[in-house]
């Protein structure tokens, strides 16, 4: 069966710090793989996505990047971290040759930057 | 005007009640429908999907599609205090690589003792 790992699933940075989020696939190939935002009130933003090694489309123009080194491997990133990026931070993946099928998330990471 | 409209709650109903849940949304090329569930510091959960017009029961949950209305409905019967839970909608046009899912800003739902 497929599984999602994220971690880490709580994060305390300061301000101006780096950022890396990591988030495997397992049990699938080439799967799409998404992350999003999620901020109290104002539902589930999609930041980046991806549909293959390398392949990465950002949603919104911001302080953080994304890249795909690996077939299930995605990773969230930033130089510097604001006040703003604060926030709850999901990744998903789904089938990329079925793609009229949900996303399936992980457990997220809760980022509070200081 | 956003795409997927969804009341954000809270919705507080007693045990054993009936909850309805309900997405508004704009985009006629939609044609997949689905509710999440996502408990208080989780990731959202795959509750119910639906293809097109009509409804899909799985044990106590009810999903409604009304395609010429651009309205869907989740029914949960007899609700109990694990249904506590925000619930988001999502949707989706025909399948391709350009289609992704939009969510709804999601309902909390409290169910009371």
């Amino acid at each position: 069966s497929q599984t999602i790992h994220q971690w880490p699933a709580t994060l305390v940075q300061p301000v101006g710090s780096p950022l890396s989020l990591e988030c495997t696939v397992e049990g699938t190939s080439n799967p799409n793989l998404y992350w999003y935002r999620q901020a109290a009130g104002r539902g589930l933003q999609l930041l980046f996505y991806s549909v293959g090694i390398g392949q990465i489309s950002s949603e919104v123009p911001q302080n953080l990047s994304a890249s795909r080194p690996q077939d299930r491997q995605f990773i969230l990133s930033s130089k510097k971290l604001l006040l703003s990026d604060s926030g709850f931070y999901l990744c998903a993946w789904s089938v990329s040759r079925y793609s009229n099928y949900g996303y399936t998330f992980g457990s997220g990471t809760r980022l509070t930057v200081v | 005007q956003k795409e997927v409209e969804q009341d954000p709650g809270p919705l507080s109903v007693p045990e054993g009640a009936i909850v309805s849940l309900n997405c508004t949304y704009s985009n006629s090329a939609f044609q997949y429908f689905m509710w999440y569930r996502q408990y208080s510091r989780k990731g959202p959960e795959l509750l119910m999907y639906t293809y097109s017009s009509g409804n899909k029961e799985d044990g106590r949950f009810t999903a409604q599609v009304d395609k010429s209305s651009k309205y869907i409905s989740l029914f949960i019967r007899d609700s109990q205090p694990s249904d506590s839970a925000t619930y988001l909608c999502a949707m989706r046009g025909p399948t391709g690589t350009a289609s992704k899912l939009t969510f709804g800003t999601g309902t909390r739902l409290q169910v009371t003792l």
